[in-house]
């Protein structure tokens, strides 16, 4: 059964470096997203992407955050200066349509020391 | 079976038993809802989805019921097994928003043999 995968599984930065986060949907979904989950908490939407484009964004997905597709299978989130608060699960997830289910990768744990 | 009209945040049963988990969604113009479950250090998986224009709908040992009026969505699993122990939320899609997932408090369910 096709599933999202995700590297690393865990990543351990300095406050103030940068990391890039990184994804593969399944492969005939259309709509990208990442989602965060600080620990005990609820899954928090990020970003979606579709179309080689950001498509929608939260409040939390502010300048430091960027996204990317940089070829037909890998879909990246890279924080650009790392924050303590930053420190939480990252999943990524996709959708054939947008408006069906979203499946997602097993997630990477980010620390930020 | 256990059930539980409020939602709450933990849910013990025992194995065998049929377990009713419960959320209230935000808003009243969603129209697609998602129930996940989430299994320690993985990512959401995804069990049963449900649109609006329907009341209820059954998987695998799984009945999610739709109650638009209150805004309220269950997940009913029946003879409950000690792998479903496990951190379980809805997520809804408001239309015209956009095509991320808003999800709700988790409640996590545990199951003793």
């Amino acid at each position: 059964e096709p599933e999202v995968t995700q590297t690393p599984s865990h990543q351990v930065t300095q406050m103030g470096q940068e990391v890039i986060l990184r994804c593969v949907p399944i492969s005939n979904h259309l709509y990208f997203y990442w989602y965060r989950q600080i620990l005990g908490q609820k899954v928090e939407f990020l970003v979606s992407f579709y179309n080689n484009e950001i498509s929608e964004k939260s409040e939390i997905f502010d300048d430091q955050f960027s996204v990317e597709r940089p070829d037909g299978s890998n879909f990246t989130l890279k924080i650009r200066s790392t924050k303590l608060e930053d420190s939480a699960m990252y999943f990524c997830a996709s959708s054939f349509t947008g408006q069906d289910g979203q499946f997602f990768g097993p997630g990477t744990r980010l620390t930020v020391l | 079976g256990e059930s539980v009209g409020l939602h709450l945040p933990t849910l013990s049963v025992q194995e065998g038993d049929n377990s009713i988990i419960n959320c209230a969604y935000s808003n009243s113009a969603s129209d697609y809802f998602i129930w996940y479950k989430q299994e320690s250090g993985k990512g959401p998986q995804f069990i049963i989805d449900i649109r609006s224009n329907m009341d209820k709908r059954q998987g695998q040992r799984v009945t999610v019921l739709l109650n638009k009026t209150v805004k309220h969505l269950s997940l009913q699993i029946a003879a409950t097994q000690p792998g479903d122990s496990a951190v379980y939320f809805c997520a809804e899609n408001i239309p015209g928003v956009g095509t991320a997932l808003i999800f709700g408090k988790g409640t996590t369910l545990s199951v003793s043999s």
